[in-house]
């Protein structure tokens, strides 16, 4: 089946260490977004890729990253990891841009900073 | 700008009967989406059911559908006979045809009583 797959599911890094979470697509979306999800809020969209065009949200910390070496991948990298970045963060796609087009996610990284 | 509003922080509804959750939204875009996703305890976010602004007849989607209401600027998800499996965060959200992002509202929290 067509799929958002996130690895790990489960993550733990210590406090300052750099952390990389992966998410991959079989779906051949254009579009990919990066959301941190804390518990009982909304998700919040850290940024996202139309192809290889990049966008950050303005209120995006510098502390994270993002790369999409093709269409599949995309990583999202926090650089220094403090105890407010733990959380769930969600992958998810979209095939192109338009008011039509849903997106579909992942299963989520739950991340845990000691 | 694009917003969502979700004014029920909670809901609880008796098995087997229907449920209303509510979200209002603000856009000055002629041509927009509106979208509603489950999200259960395990994290994953569920797309239900997606109106088009310039959709004459409300969506459905099996026990799901959305009351839209165009001139109020309203999209309720009504949920029809209500399992225990129902229970979960409910997330209105709108993409407007230009852009590529998703807004989200604070989401409702159903429970379902046995």
């Amino acid at each position: 089946d067509a799929m958002v797959i996130q690895n790990p599911r489960y993550q733990v890094t210590q406090f300052g260490k750099p952390v990389t979470l992966s998410c991959s697509q079989t779906l051949n979306h254009n579009v990919m977004y990066w959301y941190q999800q804390k518990s009982s809020q909304a998700p919040k969209l850290l940024f996202h890729y139309y192809d290889k065009d990049f966008n950050n949200e303005a209120d995006t910390p510098d502390n994270f990253q993002s790369r999409r070496p093709n269409t599949s991948f995309c990583f999202l990298d926090i650089r220094s990891p403090g105890l407010g970045d733990a959380a769930m963060y969600l992958c998810a796609t979209s095939p192109t841009s338009g008011a039509a087009y849903e997106q579909y996610f992942g299963p989520g990284t739950r991340l845990t900073v000691t | 700008a694009q917003k969502i509003t979700q004014t029920q922080p909670g809901m609880f509804v008796q098995e087997k009967e229907a449920v209303t959750l509510d979200c209002t939204y603000d856009t000055s875009d002629p041509s927009y989406g509106l979208f509603w996703y489950k999200q259960p305890s395990s994290g994953e976010m569920i797309f239900l059911i997606y109106q088009g602004s310039y959709d004459q007849q409300n969506a459905t989607e099996g026990r799901y559908s959305l009351n839209f209401q165009k001139a109020r600027k309203s999209a309720n998800l009504v949920i029809s006979a209500s399992q225990l499996g129902d229970s979960a965060m409910y997330f209105c959200a709108m993409r407007s045809n230009t852009g590529n992002q998703f807004y989200f509202g604070t989401g409702t929290s159903l429970t379902v009583i046995p």
